[in-house]
């Protein structure tokens, strides 16, 4: 059985710094990888997706790694700002119907 | 370009009563999902329907019954409430399948407490 780890649970940085988030998962047999945003009272908001055959994305300040063999995902965040204060979370997709999530990393940016 | 549209955002039912939770998308998808989601748990898959007239059972169905007489509606229903099922649900929609690596977009979420 699919399982999803998020490490930290939580997470208080000052502004500016870069920091990483990191996810893990228990079987390599997925066909992608999404990273959701979630503020509080609101829905999800997917981040980046990276299907199995490719090793990272990126979009801004947000960057994305998959290595699937070792079951590892990181999401790395650059200079980050007050407003980057959510909760992340990761999924894997295992079939075209049922994502797989993590129970996510709650992050707050001091200012 | 309202997305994917969850009513009532909060409500409480007392135990053994029924409701439905709405879900609605505006954006032609086949591909819609029920999720609920606990303290300290990851979202977990309730039910899912992969087109007009097709549901079928995810990871945590019992107590629910979806159905999807047209594309934009995916009405959820709690047939009698129990305490366990208090927790936040969240509709999902994608136009095809989630291997397929297009965007899938959440409703807000519907908060349920049930006393």
């Amino acid at each position: 059985k699919q399982e999803v780890t998020q490490i930290p649970a939580a997470l208080s940085v000052p502004e500016g710094e870069n920091l990483v988030l990191n996810c893990s998962f228990t079987d390599s047999a997925i066909y992608n990888l999404q990273w959701f945003r979630q503020d509080p009272g609101k829905g999800l908001t997917s981040l980046l997706l990276i299907q199995s055959s490719q090793r990272e994305q990126t979009s801004g300040r947000l960057n994305a790694s998959l290595d699937k063999s070792s079951g590892r995902s990181t999401l790395y965040i650059a200079a980050s700002q007050p407003g980057d204060s959510a909760t992340y979370l990761c999924a894997v997709c295992h079939s075209s119907y049922k994502l797989i999530f993590g129970s996510g990393t709650r992050l707050l940016v001091r200012p | 370009n309202a997305g994917v549209t969850q009513t009532p955002k909060f409500q409480v039912l007392k135990t053994g009563q029924s409701m439905t939770l709405q879900c609605a998308q505006d954006m032609n998808h086949e591909y819609m999902s029920w999720y609920r989601q606990d303290p300290g748990m990851g979202l977990r898959l309730i039910h899912y329907s992969v087109g007009a007239g097709i549901t079928d059972q995810g990871e945590v169905p019992n107590g629910y019954n979806v159905s999807r007489s047209t594309t934009e509606d995916f009405p959820l229903r709690l047939l009698s409430a129990a305490p366990s099922q208090t927790s936040v649900y969240f509709c999902a929609s994608t136009p095809t399948g989630a291997t397929s690596g297009n965007t899938i977009y959440f409703g807000e979420g519907s908060w349920l407490t049930v006393v």
